[in-house]
Parts: C-alpha cells; sequence; structure tokens
C-alpha cells in the first residue's frame, strides 16, 4: 500500500528551467492538492484539484502550472523556476466526502539556483 | 487567513501531558476543528478532529469549549517524538481546501 509518492524527493535546477514535480495516490481520492512550505509561512496552498479535469488555485499560484489528467496524478510545473520558488513542497489528497482529513506525501526539496 | 490563533511554541516534560490551546473565534456552527502535526523534514500528519463534542482517538484527546471558540489538544503522556510543529484548523467537511497557520512548535523535553 505505497499511499501517497512524490518524486522527486530532491531537486536541484537554475533560473529559468522548467521543472516538474510528482505526486502519485493509490487510493483514488478525488481530491489532491499541492503546498508549499518555507520558514516563516507555514504551509501554503499553490494549487488544488476536486477531480480529474478539476483544478483552482490556491493562496500562491503564480509561476505554478497544474493538471490532473488521471484522478491518481497531480504534477506540478514550474514553468520557469525563479529562486524565490526555493521550498519544500507537499502534495496531499482526501476524500470526496466526510471529514477534511488529508494525507500527505513526504515533500520534495527544491533548490533554484 | 487562518481562522486560529494559537501560541507559537510551548515546552512540556516528557511523560507529562501536553496541552495545547487554540482560540477559533470566528468558528461557524458546521465548521470541524482539526489538528494535525509536522514532525521535522516530514509531510503532516492528521491526529484527531471535532465538530461540538469532545473527542478521543489512539494519538490524542481533543477538548472543544461549549461556546466553540477554543479548542484543546491533549497528549497525555508526551514523548520525545512528539516533537513537532502542531496545528489548529476549523473548515467545514465539504470545503475544497484549509488553510494552515504557523502553528505551535512543542518541544519535549528529557
Amino acid at each position: 500500500d505505497a499511499g501517497i509518492t512524490q518524486s522527486p524527493r530532491y531537486k536541484i535546477t537554475e533560473t529559468g528551467r522548467q521543472v516538474t514535480l510528482m505526486c502519485h495516490q493509490t487510493w483514488s481520492h478525488s481530491y489532491m492538492f499541492w503546498y508549499r512550505q518555507d520558514l516563516g509561512h507555514g504551509l501554503r496552498l499553490i494549487y488544488y484539484s476536486a477531480a480529474a479535469d478539476i483544478t483552482d488555485k490556491g493562496e500562491v499560484p503564480d509561476g505554478y502550472v497544474v493538471s490532473r489528467s488521471k484522478t491518481e496524478n497531480f504534477p506540478l510545473t514550474l514553468e520557469s523556476a525563479t529562486r524565490s520558488q526555493t521550498s519544500v513542497y507537499f502534495c496531499a489528497s482526501r476524500q470526496t466526502s466526510g471529514a477534511e482529513t488529508q494525507y500527505f506525501g513526504p515533500g520534495t526539496r527544491l533548490l533554484v539556483l | 487567513d487562518a481562522k486560529t490563533t494559537q501560541p507559537p511554541s510551548m515546552d512540556c516534560a516528557e511523560g507529562r501531558a501536553a496541552n495545547l490551546p487554540c482560540n477559533h473565534s470566528t468558528i461557524s456552527g458546521n465548521e470541524y476543528v482539526y489538528w494535525y502535526r509536522q514532525i521535522h523534514s516530514q509531510g503532516p500528519q492528521y491526529i484527531i478532529h471535532g465538530l461540538k463534542n469532545n473527542e478521543t482517538n489512539e494519538m490524542a484527546s481533543l477538548i472543544i469549549t461549549e461556546d466553540r471558540k477554543s479548542s484543546t489538544l491533549i497528549l497525555p503522556h508526551a514523548t520525545l517524538r512528539d516533537t513537532a510543529v502542531y496545528y489548529c484548523i476549523v473548515g467545514r467537511g465539504r470545503d475544497d481546501k484549509i488553510i494552515f497557520g504557523k502553528g505551535t512548535r512543542l518541544h519535549i523535553l528529557p
């Protein structure tokens, strides 16, 4: 039972490059989320998706693009990475109904040089 | 913005009960109180949630005041492994998204 996985776990890139962070869940949860976490800011929601082909902006969406062609995958793309996007990125998922319990992945640590 | 207020940090002696407070004075009648924690370098982990009644599970107890404007998470016998940042969140069960505040950094002292 893999649950929710993220890849890569660590990534170093350069300013201006495109980077895609992958998120995969095995529960068939409808909702999926992307957060970033920086010192002094806690967890901030970037984008979320209520179902395949349905996505919506969170608190800090600028500079990011998401897609959800399959229920189990929710990739996050930085089309032109900037140093301010250096952060730890967490993916999460939850069921459609009932309690709002989210299950988080292990995180991807991204360094933009 | 987060709808909750928590102290930025707390200390607790190992083996004692850790009581983490949370204020949510603007909570609506249909909003739940959720607690998550994040151990260093890991993804957040769900702990417990409640609406009106006090709740208990294998990890913790949640005490919600009668007016629902505040709550307390209780870790009955804190261990060093409970050192983490604890987030109190309010939201409806069917909300699309939840907002994390800055949480409380709990230090368990040996």
